[in-house]
């Protein structure tokens, strides 16, 4: 298994501004991902992490308004950029070890 | 279009009622089958991966069972600490990234005592 924590745990951010949430995890694991859960809906893969190479985004998601930094094989950053009322969301951290995958507790974005 | 769909949305339980959760996906190459609990404000907390049909596996009162078109989350004399939303997603061969989970809205699950 594998132990994650974020932070920060929540944020109430102004429109406009960015948020970089880091993730930690207990041991080293080579896929790491970034979720997305908007209010009242399922979680949405926003991109993959893994150490060592650039993020791979998933459609409707850009480097420039999510850009993630994987610096070891235990964190990784994602900014949320120039933020709006949209990205008010659950922001999560997850990574796959052992074919299993386990998730952080979650980011919660307030835009106002 | 790949989808996956859980039902019901809701379900109430009297403790110690036995009842399933479903989840029917369709999806072509199924590399594997996720069943996650989530608690509010918390992250998902895996629970188990199926990965072919016959496939069973079980926890405490939970047992999951996949079949080629469905799972279903059997939840045997449930308690109250089992309220939760339960959360089901896939991971295949043709959904975008090879290592993408694929979600289900959920299953909110409230046992009153």
């Amino acid at each position: 298994s594998a132990v994650i924590s974020q932070k920060p745990s929540r944020d109430i951010c102004q429109r406009g501004t960015s948020l970089t949430i880091q993730c930690q995890v207990d041991s080293q694991v080579t896929m790491m991902f970034w979720y997305r859960q908007q209010p009242g809906q399922s979680l949405t893969l926003i991109a993959t992490a893994n150490q060592g190479s650039e993020a791979t985004y998933e459609s409707g998601f850009v480097i420039d308004k999510f850009p993630i930094s994987r610096p070891n094989l235990t964190f990784s950053t994602l900014t949320v950029s120039n933020m709006s009322p949209e990205d008010s969301s659950i922001y999560l951290c997850s990574v796959k070890t052992g074919g299993e995958q386990y998730f952080g507790p979650g980011t919660r974005l307030t835009v106002t | 279009e790949d989808q996956v769909t859980q039902s019901p949305e809701a379900l109430r339980l009297q403790e110690g009622e036995s009842s399933s959760l479903n989840c029917s996906y369709t999806v072509s190459g199924l590399r594997g089958l996720f069943w996650y609990r989530q608690d509010p404000g918390k992250g998902p907390e895996f629970l188990f991966t199926l990965y072919s049909a016959g496939e069973e596996k079980e926890k405490e009162r939970l047992k999951a069972t996949l079949t080629k078109k469905e799972s279903f989350l059997h939840i045997t004399a449930p308690k109250p600490e089992d309220s939760a939303t339960y959360l089901c997603a896939v991971q295949a061969v043709g959904l975008a990234g090879a290592n993408n989970l694929f979600f289900g809205t959920g299953t909110r699950l409230t046992v009153i005592p």
